[in-house]
């Protein structure tokens, strides 16, 4: 079946603009998880939901990311006033169903900020 | 602090040879770990869990609670066993934190 898959692949975008990233989860995965990975990093905590609600939001690093998952499946992530700091592989993973489950990974958003 | 250190950021051995990522943890509660392993060109894919017992690929990780260690072994590399290779704790049942990697190549 198809995995978990992300959009864009590629974002470059200018300082101080805003971005969305979209994460389609594995069909029927309750759990959905964002992480950040900078260069030469592990990945990087940032959400997790829990159907539609933000089970754990603590890794946000600020008040300027947000993410939504309004119906339970696809998740969005958002960035306002993008900083060249917030250059970095967006990555989106699900699971069946608790956090202590395999997680199974998209590809990754590669995002630039100029 | 919660942490997950992987003092080996580069590890080269060759075909055949025997095979070790370290991988050493900070936290005061029961502790989960993971290995993930991500292939070139390839997505970020679990390899195995310690609560699993499990051998992956010919790899086996025993978690050592009084070394606070998680190392990865196999004894036997492979050449497609190159790729990278990261150790992660699952802390307060949601957070799940990732140590920085360690590139593994294995030689001909």
């Amino acid at each position: 079946g198809a995995g978990v898959s992300q959009t864009p692949s590629n974002k470059v975008t200018e300082k101080g603009k805003y971005v969305e990233l979209r994460c389609d989860p594995i069909s029927g995965h309750t759990a959905l998880y964002w992480y950040r990975q900078s260069l030469g990093q592990g990945p990087e905590f940032l959400i997790y939901f829990q159907g539609t609600g933000a089970a754990d939001d603590s890794g946000l690093p600020n008040d300027r990311f947000f993410a939504v998952r309004p119906e339970g499946s696809v998740s969005t992530l958002k960035i306002q006033r993008t900083e060249r700091g917030d250059s970095a592989v967006y990555l989106c993973a699900s699971s069946p169903g608790g956090a202590g489950e395999t997680q199974y990974f998209g590809p990754g958003t590669r995002l630039l900020v100029l | 602090a919660q942490r997950v250190t992987q003092p080996e950021k580069l590890l080269s051995v060759f075909k055949g040879a025997p095979v070790e990522l370290k991988c050493n943890y900070s936290y005061s509660g029961s502790p989960e770990l993971f290995w993930y392993v991500q292939y070139s060109r390839q997505r970020l894919q679990l390899l195995l869990r310690h609560i699993s017992r499990e051998s992956i690929k010919g790899f086996t990780a025993d978690l050592n609670k009084g070394e606070t260690s998680f190392h990865l072994k196999k004894p036997f590399a492979q050449e497609e066993d190159s790729a990278m290779y990261y150790c992660a704790l699952l802390y307060n049942n949601n957070d799940m934190r990732f140590g920085a990697g360690t590139r593994l190549t294995v030689k001909p």
